[in-house]
């Protein structure tokens, strides 16, 4: 079983859906949490950064933690074409010595259709 | 503020040949971290560094991989000698370190070898 599981996609919304997107973990010592947007040949770029349980709005896009069921969500609100990516969810268990190190999920492919 | 700085965007080579990736990070990052992205495998950690010292060098995959970080500015992934599937994209990542763990990434290094 791998420690970071996200559902590959793809995942097709038409313009203006709301988009939900979904990781599940094992490890129990993760405590940072993080979202990433990738486009077709470019590095990933950071959306959402989360620290232990809790919610996080930035515009149109809300991450949520639940640590009890150890899962994590992206939503995207009033979807547009230009959000049409891979989204990578990424977590660690701190920001020293080893613990920095990033785990990331596979990654899952949304399209918006317009 | 610039980001994070890779070159080449792309490299070409035939098997057997050397191949250097290079990367500068954000100015004042204390972390820099060497990725593999393939289809079949995703995001791989390769080996990261902090302060400029190697740390984890656990997911180089063999010992034609080779990394250095001679000062704070700099980073160079070397292969030798390259095979085919060494075919990949090579990210750079850098992050702040002390108390914020998010990953900044660079455009990436798409590597063929023929």
């Amino acid at each position: 079983q791998k420690e970071v599981e996200q559902d590959p996609g793809p995942l097709s919304v038409p313009e203006g859906a709301i988009v939900s997107l979904n990781c599940t973990y094992s490890n129990s010592a993760f405590q940072y949490f993080m979202w990433y947007r990738q486009y077709s040949r470019k590095g990933p770029e950071l959306l959402m950064y989360t620290y232990s349980s809790g919610n996080k709005e930035d515009g149109r896009f809300t991450a949520q933690v639940d640590k009890s069921s150890k899962y994590i969500s992206l939503f995207i609100r009033d979807s547009q074409p230009s959000d049409s990516a891979t989204y990578l969810c990424a977590m660690s268990e701190g920001y020293g010595g080893a613990t920095n190190k990033l785990i990331f999920g596979t990654g899952t492919l949304l399209a918006v259709q317009p | 503020d610039a980001g994070v700085i890779q070159s080449p965007r792309h490299e070409v080579t035939e098997m057997g040949q050397e191949v250097t990736l290079r990367c500068k990070p954000i100015s004042g990052h204390d972390y820099l971290f060497w990725y593999r992205q393939t289809m079949m495998r995703g995001l791989e950690l390769l080996i990261y560094f902090n302060n400029n010292v190697p740390i984890d060098d656990s997911g180089m995959p063999e010992d034609r991989f080779s990394a250095k970080m001679p000062n704070a500015s700099f980073s160079t992934l070397k292969i030798q000698p390259s095979e085919p599937r060494d075919s990949a994209v090579y990210f750079c990542a850098s992050s702040p370190g002390r108390d914020r763990g998010e990953q900044y990434f660079g455009p990436g290094t798409r590597l063929t070898v023929t």
